[in-house]
């Protein structure tokens, strides 16, 4: 079974532009949710979908975005670009049972350098 | 709310050294725990999970965690450190809902030859 994919894997891009990261969770999960990884912050969550609605969300501005598809893959949206959202992305799929706790499952994550 | 507290950003030991990763948990509710350990350039993978079944986990690579409530502790030991252990090491509690993970700020786990 496939695990998750995230593309790309490393993204530079310079302040003010736009970037979209794509997530591909595992055959199955309907979960996908994101994650801010940066030296200082650590790993913080950005926000959860679930057939194809945000259904939780991180402490994080308006200039991060998502959606969902209907085949469960998922794309995050960063807007106009700040030095500080140069980080490691990464997405994690979970079937999202009726469960107290869902394993989740990590891509490899994008590097998104901002300069 | 949920939180968890890694003490130590940075642990060395010795090859063949016992490794002991500290975490403290904090939550409202009975707590699901898990630690995550992430290579360079990977993403996290799950070293084992407590869900309330055991108090003593046991997970991947020899790694082993206890839950001990009195304490407030999920403390991930390894009893021979080897040098494919160096890596970065979350732990993680999750929210009520079980869909939202608070994760510590890491421990970086060195391995001296």
């Amino acid at each position: 079974k496939a695990g998750v994919t995230q593309t790309p894997r490393y993204l530079i891009k310079t302040r003010g532009q736009q970037v979209t990261l794509s997530c591909s969770p595992i055959s199955g999960h309907r979960s996908v949710s994101w994650y801010q990884q940066t030296p200082g912050q650590g790993l913080q969550f950005l926000f959860e979908y679930f057939s194809e609605t945000q259904r939780n969300k991180g402490n994080f501005p308006g200039r991060f975005s998502g959606r969902q598809f209907s085949n469960s893959r998922s794309e995050m949206n960063v807007s106009t670009l700040e030095l500080g959202d140069s980080a490691l992305y990464l997405c994690a799929s979970s079937f999202r049972l009726r469960e107290p706790y869902n394993e989740q499952f990590f891509g490899p994550g994008t590097r998104l350098t901002v300069l | 709310a949920q939180s968890v507290t890694q003490l130590g950003s940075h642990v060395s030991v010795s090859e063949g050294a016992l490794v002991l990763l500290r975490c403290n948990y904090s939550s409202s509710v009975p707590p699901y725990l898990f630690w995550y350990v992430q290579y360079p350039n990977q993403g996290l993978q799950l070293l084992l999970k407590y869900t309330s079944a055991a108090t003593l986990v046991k997970g991947i690579n020899g790694f082993e965690a206890e839950f001990k409530k009195s304490e407030t502790s999920f403390h991930l030991t390894k009893p021979s450190a080897h040098m494919s252990d160096a890596a970065e090491y979350f732990c993680a509690v999750s929210s009520n809902t079980g869909n939202q993970f608070y994760f510590g700020t890491g421990t970086s786990l060195t391995v001296i030859p």
